[in-house]
């Protein structure tokens, strides 16, 4: 199993502010397989990035992802207020399609 | 628009079965991939298994493995999840979710997630 891993666990910034989080997979895995998802309290996940860095429909350009191997990251160019949200990366080219434990970015 | 409505909240007892429904309308369904994630209280995503209709062949988590049975109905369009042995800490909301073509795709498409309680 493809482990996945988050740093940080919390970041804590203000609107206008850029977000960076990282994702490292315990395996090299094709960056053709690397999703990040946004989930807000009460809602099902969202998909932001497939392909480690294309957007999926809809999503602000604000919002890009990066990186290769095993390290991977999501930025997120300057936080609107409805950014503050949980964060997660998961890899789905090798079963199980394993997700890291998150990131939740919250207002300072 | 593609829409994935599932089934709703349940409480079971420990030892007890639950199945979870997830029916989708919208777009295809038979060769998009379908899968079940979970989500304790306050806790993280977690892949549970996923089937592709067409096939019908589901793969799991090994956590998973011989206690949940993940399997879709293609004159419905509908995918479901049952789980056995139940015990609290399967206490979670439960969400179906369908990715594109093929296996090894994003899930692109949620379902608005079932909460399932075990409890005495």
């Amino acid at each position: 199993e493809i482990v996945l891993t988050q740093s940080p666990g919390t970041l804590s910034l203000s609107p206008g502010e850029r977000a960076t989080l990282s994702c490292s997979t315990s395996h090299t895995i094709n960056s053709a397989y690397l999703a990040w998802f946004q989930q807000k309290p009460g809602q099902a996940p969202r998909l932001l990035i497939f392909g480690a860095s294309t957007r999926a429909t809809g999503v602000p350009d604000r919002f890009s992802g990066s990186g290769s191997g095993t390290d991977f990251t999501l930025t997120i160019s300057r936080l609107e207020p409805e950014d503050f949200a949980v964060y997660y990366c998961q890899q789905y080219g090798v079963s199980p399609f394993t997700f890291g434990p998150g990131t939740r970015v919250d207002i300072k | 628009q593609v829409q994935l409505v599932q089934s709703g909240a349940e409480v079971k007892k420990p030892g007890s079965s639950v199945k979870v429904s997830c029916k989708t309308s919208g777009g295809a369904f038979s060769r998009h991939a379908i899968s079940w994630v979970r989500q304790a209280p306050g806790r993280g995503l977690e892949w549970m298994g996923g089937i592709i209709p067409f096939f019908g062949t589901a793969n799991y988590a090994q956590k998973f493995q011989g206690r949940v049975t993940i399997t879709a109905d293609e004159s419905t369009n509908t995918a479901y999840m049952e789980m056995r042995s139940l015990r609290s800490e399967d206490t979670a909301v439960y969400y179906c979710a369908r990715g594109g073509r093929g296996r090894e795709t994003p899930q692109d498409y949620w379902g608005q997630g079932t909460l399932v309680t075990v409890s005495s």
